[in-house]
Parts: C-alpha cells; structure tokens; sequence
C-alpha cells in the first residue's frame, strides 16, 4: 500500500513569514503529485498537480517543487497571509492508479 | 465555487438504515470519484466511473455501492450504517478518463453522522 507523509502535521506562522511543508512518497513507479488546499467548509481546491522530476509550478505566492528521484515535493508560501490558513493535501500514485492522499498539514496564518 | 454539487450537506441517521448521497459533476466532466474523509484519515478513495461505466475501485466496502446515470449524476448508497461510516463524503469530477495527472473538482462534501 502506498505511503504518503505529509509534515509537519500543523503549523502557525505569523503574518508575513514564508514558511514549507513536505510530502514524501515511495519513488518507486512514480505517475502524478497534487497539491489541494482545503479551508475549513469549501471544497478542496487544486492547487498543482506536477508528473516530472525537477518540475516547479508557481501560482501567486504560492510555489512547488518535486523530486521523484528521492521522493518528495516542497510546498512554499512565501509571505504568509491570514487567507492562506487551510489544510494542504498532497496526494500521489504508483503507475496510472488511483490517488493516495495524505493526512494534510494544517497552516494557521496568525495576523 | 468547483461547480461540483453534493446534496444533502448533512446527514444524521442511525445504524441499520440505508441513505443516499448524490453528487452533481462540473458541466462537461465524465469522471466522478467518490472519497471517504473519517477522523484522522486521509481522504480514502472509494471508486470511479467515467461516462456511466466503472473504472476504479478502493477500498469500497461491500455494503457500499455507486452508480453514474445517463445525465453524468452520481449516487453512493450507504447501507447497513454502522457507527464508523460517520464520515465526511466527496464527490470530485475532472474531464479525463482516469487520468490521474490532471486535477480534481472537489464538492463541499456530505457529512453523514451514524448515531
């Protein structure tokens, strides 16, 4: 059964600091990563989903790296805002099956 | 907004009973995925149709089943309720047909409490 680590579990930052998280992943037959924010009440939202090794995908102050040799993506978000404060889900796969996720890392943005 | 609609939001019921939760797809997506979010678990992967038909199965439980109709709807039937089906329950939909390098549309979910 494929493991995915996400850390650090929850995290509090205050306004302004950049911070990351890590998702770990076996390397071994490697097809997708997705990264989805999810707020408390909304749907989880995508935020990239990266298939090459060395990919980084950037939206606004937000940005990802992946590395599939040793098996892990970086998640990056520079400044933090109050409105960043959510649960990130990173979720892979082992060949063209279906997604595993993993238990998020919960961000607290204190203003 | 995913344009992803789950109905009901809630849901309270006792063990025993049957429910069904019924998922609406973004306009144009073929596929629909079920997951299972219970505490301190990450979302489980329950299955997947493309196009009415069934491409994927997880760890689906035998009392659970699910179907996609002509007009792309999905339904998941819960049956025999026990205590640990409480759960929150997403419906996601994408284009593709199991293509699991493209993203996911995410409802709000449904929250069923067994008591």
């Amino acid at each position: 059964i494929l493991n995915v680590e996400q850390s650090p579990q929850s995290l509090h930052v205050q306004e302004g600091d950049s911070t990351n998280f890590t998702c770990s992943f076996p390397s071994s037959n490697f097809y997708a990563l997705h990264w989805y924010r999810w707020e408390t009440a909304k749907s989880p939202e995508a935020l990239f989903v990266m298939t090459l090794n060395g990919d980084e995908k950037k939206k606004g102050r937000i940005s990802a790296t992946l590395n599939t040799k040793e098996g892990y993506s970086y998640l990056y978000i520079k400044g933090s805002q109050p409105e960043d404060s959510a649960t990130y889900l990173c979720a892979t796969n082992s060949g063209n099956t279906p997604l595993v996720f993993g238990k998020g890392t919960r961000l607290s943005v204190i203003a | 907004d995913s344009g992803v609609t789950q109905t009901p939001k809630h849901l309270i019921t006792a063990t025993g009973q049957r429910v069904t939760l019924r998922c609406s797809p973004r306009s144009g997506d073929l596929s629909v995925y079920w997951y299972q979010q219970s505490l301190d678990q990450g979302l489980q992967f329950l299955i997947q149709y493309y196009n009415g038909e069934e491409r994927a199965k997880g760890n689906i439980l035998e009392r659970f089943s699910a179907q996609q109709f002509p007009d792309l709807h999905s339904e998941l039937n819960l049956s025999s309720l026990e205590l640990g089906d409480s759960a929150l329950y997403f419906c996601a939909s994408s284009v593709v047909d199991g293509g699991w390098h493209t993203e996911a549309f995410f409802g709000q979910g449904t929250r069923l409490t067994v008591v």
